[in-house]
């Protein structure tokens, strides 16, 4: 066990419709990044907050936004859904903002359809 | 492009083998990480590499970091079933961006 949190594990949605993924980092970690990982393309880094600020921004599609809240936990929203879409994603958590060594949660499954 | 390139993307073997999975940048990096993911799992951190020329070892694994610091390679003896995932090398170059390699998937048959 990691020590991240991700909910949810599942999601099944429609295109075109909006989705909320939750994280929960380790307990002392301030950074927390969100990944998308397809067959295809990998592990891709979309965007990173430390301590309630974003730091980092990666490919991250406009149609997708995060934040981090003053508790430490982030969200994760996308809209506007398209099949495209479906993936890993997942949340990792780090003490600080250098590239540190990251901490996986399980993923959230995301199949549109 | 990646600015991590992994290789093999793909390793197939016999228990008892052993095997090298190479992660090369054009890139300087101030430390390099491997994990290991399983299907439908988070990656698990295995090791960071700091200092060029660094070599750890973790059990029948042995992680080196290549003088140049841009460069990593990851050695498994007498692999066994167990060692089976999805190797990933991840590094940051830049401030805040974590980026990984695309991955060498490792399997190991009894």
């Amino acid at each position: 066990d990691s020590g991240v949190t991700q909910t949810p594990k599942h999601l099944i949605t429609a295109t075109g419709q909006r989705v909320t993924l939750r994280c929960s980092p380790r307990s002392g970690d301030l950074s927390v990044y969100w990944y998308q990982q397809s067959l295809d393309q990998g592990l891709q880094f979309l965007i990173q907050y430390y301590n309630g600020e974003e730091r980092a921004k990666g490919n991250i599609l406009e149609r997708f936004s995060a934040q981090q809240f003053p508790d430490l936990h982030s969200e994760l929203n996308l809209s506007s859904l398209e099949l495209g879409d479906s993936a890993l994603y997942f949340c990792a958590s780090s003490v600080g903002t250098m590239g540190t060594e990251a901490f996986f949660g399980q993923g959230t499954r995301l199949t549109v359809v | 492009t990646q600015l991590l390139e992994q290789s093999p993307q793909f390793l197939s073997i016999q228990e008892g083998e052993n095997l090298t999975v190479y992660c090369n940048s054009s890139s300087v990096f101030s430390s390099l990480q491997w994990y290991r993911q399983e299907p439908g799992e988070g990656p698990v951190l295995l090791v960071t590499v700091v200092t060029g020329g660094e070599v750890k070892k973790l059990k029948r694994l042995t992680f080196q970091f290549g003088d140049a610091r841009k460069d990593s390679s990851l050695h498994i003896t007498a692999a066994q079933p167990g060692d089976t995932g999805l190797y990933l090398c991840a590094g940051a170059p830049s401030w805040g961006k974590l980026q990984f390699g695309a991955g060498t998937q490792v399997v190991v048959t009894p």
